[in-house]
């Protein structure tokens, strides 16, 4: 059974920063693209960034470019997020998800399979 | 990058009855070379992960119940639930994955009337 389980999230000053992580089993996680994914309190999904199976490619949502980076240990089966310069507004709910293979066909292109239960991050003085 | 938008932001439907929930992206998410559109859907229940329901537009996720469907090519998209039950209160999210940043519609609540 494939399990994501989520960590590291709590309360951190404005301007601060935090790293969440994301734990994986049930699956080999090398294989497989991996993407952190927000919701702020009330609010929508928002994606946030994903990396590549081997940690060779990267990609973020503009607005996270730059204070955001994302990793992996894939010997750790773990998945990573590390946040900077936190402001109000980065406060949500961080999913990590694992991004769908269709056979061995491993993309990034392709829907979020597995969702972890989230870790909430609060950015607050 | 591509928009998503959703429409209604909500509906409340009675029991048994049909709930239809549309999505707009805001340019094409088919690819010609497969012919699949880049589109998912997805449900989340209050309190909890979100789950997916289908990708490629029209491909039931194993184990979702069959009065789920899920529709169009393009830049339109249906999401249907044929004969609402209770258990599917939720607040349902449409997804493109054909580009990146990758994007979530703002999502459609489904109440029961």
């Amino acid at each position: 059974e494939v399990q994501l389980v989520e960590s590291g999230g709590g309360l951190v000053q404005p301007g601060g920063s935090l790293r969440v992580s994301c734990t994986a089993s049930g699956f080999t996680f090398s294989n497989y693209w991996m993407t952190w994914v927000r919701q702020a309190p009330g609010k929508g999904l928002e994606w946030v960034a994903n990396i590549k199976y081997d940690g060779t490619e990267k990609d973020y949502v503009d607005s996270m470019k730059g204070r955001f980076t994302i990793s992996r240990d894939n010997a750790k089966n773990s998945l990573y997020l590390q946040m900077s310069s936190l402001r109000a507004e980065d406060t949500a709910v961080y999913y990590c998800a694992r991004v769908a293979a269709i056979g061995a066909d491993y993309s990034k292109y392709r829907w979020f399979d597995s969702w972890g239960q989230g870790t909430l991050v609060t950015v607050s003085s | 990058d591509i928009v998503m938008t959703q429409s209604p932001d909500s509906l409340a439907v009675s029991l048994g009855e049909r709930a239809t929930i549309n999505c707009k992206s805001s340019q094409s998410v088919l690819y010609s070379s497969n012919n699949k559109n880049f589109l998912a859907w997805y449900q989340q229940k209050p309190g909890q992960r979100p789950k997916l329901l289908f990708y490629w537009a029209s491909t039931r996720e194993s184990g979702v119940p069959d009065r789920f469907s899920g529709s169009g090519s393009g830049t339109d998209f249906t999401l249907t639930i044929s004969s609402l039950q209770a258990e599917d209160v939720a607040v349902y999210y449409c997804h493109q994955y054909y580009s990146s940043p990758f994007s979530f519609g703002p999502g459609t609540k489904v109440d029961i009337k």
